[in-house]
């Protein structure tokens, strides 16, 4: 069981805009910077979102990320094939003295 | 090319140990807190440990607490995780990831390693 709360999966269609929700507490999303990491299929996570809405460079500004409160959410907009992954928020917790990560999203491109 | 090559991974025994490296090359090594991160077949990612630039102080989760040990070698430019007492459920791809430092993000990632514990 993970500390943060992700929806198991998700979907829509080209050119859709998607939302991904993050659910965590005080001493997590609450407090803290959150993170977002892509997945695809097969390889290792890449960074996506990095201090909760910040994109480094290269990643596409269709995705963005939010915060409000203990929740937090990566939209992905305009939807495209590519964007079928898995996708991971993850914050540091400052009760466990621990990185945490969500139990992961897989979007499906329909 | 930034690049880290994890390598050490296999099967292990039950109660047995199992050391991973993490090599690391095109960036200043001895800068930057290190990350062991795993993934189980089918499961998700689930953070294991992190190490100081200097390796002077480190942190662990709670599933890994006494059993595993972070370290590295700054002269060597390697990461490692030395694994004690193994388990069933530590079965996972191993990936070792480097913090950057501004933003604390996992910033570059290995193309992990895979343990297999089992008899």
């Amino acid at each position: 069981q993970s500390v943060l709360t992700q929806p198991p999966s998700a979907s829509g269609t080209p050119g859709q805009r998607v939302t991904i929700s993050c659910s965590g507490g005080s001493s997590n999303i609450g407090s803290k910077f959150v993170y977002w990491y892509q997945q695809l299929p097969g390889t290792a996570p890449k960074l996506l979102i990095y201090k909760t809405n910040q994109r480094p460079s290269g990643v596409p500004d269709r995705f963005s990320g939010s915060k409000s409160g203990t929740s937090a959410s990566l939209a992905i907009s305009g939807l495209r094939s590519e964007d079928d992954a898995d996708y991971y928020c993850a914050a540091w917790d400052d009760s466990l003295s621990a990185w945490v990560f969500g139990g992961g999203t897989k979007l499906t491109v329909l | 090319e930034v690049q880290l090559v994890e390598s050490g991974g296999g099967l292990g025994q039950p109660g047995g140990s199992l050391r991973l490296s993490c090599a690391a090359s095109g960036f200043t090594f001895t800068n930057y807190w290190m990350h062991w991160v795993r993934q189980a077949p089918g499961k998700g990612l689930v953070w294991v440990s992190r190490i100081h630039s200097d390796g002077s102080s480190s942190n662990y989760a709670d599933s890994v607490k006494g059993r595993f040990t972070i370290s590295r070698d700054n002269a060597k430019n390697t990461l490692y995780l030395q694994m004690n007492s193994l388990r069933a459920d530590d079965t996972a791809v191993y990936y070792c990831a480097k913090e950057d430092n501004w933003s604390d993000a996992f910033d570059i990632w290995g193309q992990g390693t895979m343990v297999t514990v089992s008899s």
